[in-house]
């Protein structure tokens, strides 16, 4: 089947806005993962969803961040008053059920470019 | 949850072989040592993960020493296809909650 998707491929806004980026997951995985990674750098952990459990939001920069998992499926990343730094690639990845002994399904990245 | 430190870049012959080392010297018990491959514009690509000892698949062997403190990522007969960035990852899981550790990376040139 298909694999992981992210929309918008790409995203400009202007300083201030709020964004909402999209993943569709690896139908049948009940896990997924939202990761940030800035320009040269490595992946920042974002957010976590397990089937029904409670997201496991540790990994959230600050309280303009959020996420939804709707119906155990489609996934989407909130961030609100967007400020320069938040510029980024957002990568979702997802994997069957989730823990440290699965692989990660990676999708190809949302690129955020705030001005 | 253990900081992972890697190369920040490494140079390497067409054939050659590869060999990346990750330090992690704060790795639990429960932890798991993962390595994906992240060519440029895409999403990272899971290549091997271990627990201990020695792990093989098609593409890769993972050596974990007993201490698991550092874990080595081996690459046989590279070629001009696998230049990309290696990611060293110590993953911790529990009841509904997920704590990972991806290092900055390793960049890889191999060079014809």
């Amino acid at each position: 089947g298909a694999g992981v998707s992210q929309s918008p491929s790409n995203k400009v806004t202007e300083k201030g806005k709020d964004v909402e980026l999209r993943c569709d997951p690896i139908s049948g995985h009940t896990a997924l993962y939202w990761y940030r990674q800035s320009l040269g750098q490595g992946l920042e952990f974002l957010i976590y969803f397990q089937g029904n459990s409670a997201p496991d939001k540790s990994g959230l920069p600050s309280d303009r961040f959020s996420a939804e998992r709707t119906g155990g499926s489609v996934s989407t990343l909130t961030i609100q008053r967007t400020q320069q730094e938040d510029s980024a690639v957002y990568l979702c990845a997802s994997s069957f059920q989730g823990g440290n002994q699965e692989t990660q399904y990676f999708g190809p990245g949302t690129r955020l470019l705030v001005l | 949850l253990a900081k992972t430190t890697q190369p920040i870049s490494m140079d390497s012959y067409e054939g050659q072989e590869v060999n990346i080392t990750c330090s992690h010297n704060n790795i639990a018990t429960n932890d798991y040592i993962t390595w994906y491959q992240q060519f440029p514009s895409q999403g990272p690509r899971f290549i091997i993960q271990g627990y201990k000892t020695k792990v093989t698949n098609e593409v890769a062997s993972l050596f974990i020493p007993a201490d698991r403190k550092s874990s080595t990522l081996s690459l046989p007969r590279v070629s001009l296809s696998d230049t990309a960035v290696y990611y060293c990852l110590v993953e911790r899981s529990g009841a509904g909650s997920y704590q990972l550790t991806f290092g900055k990376g390793t960049k890889l040139s191999v060079i014809p």
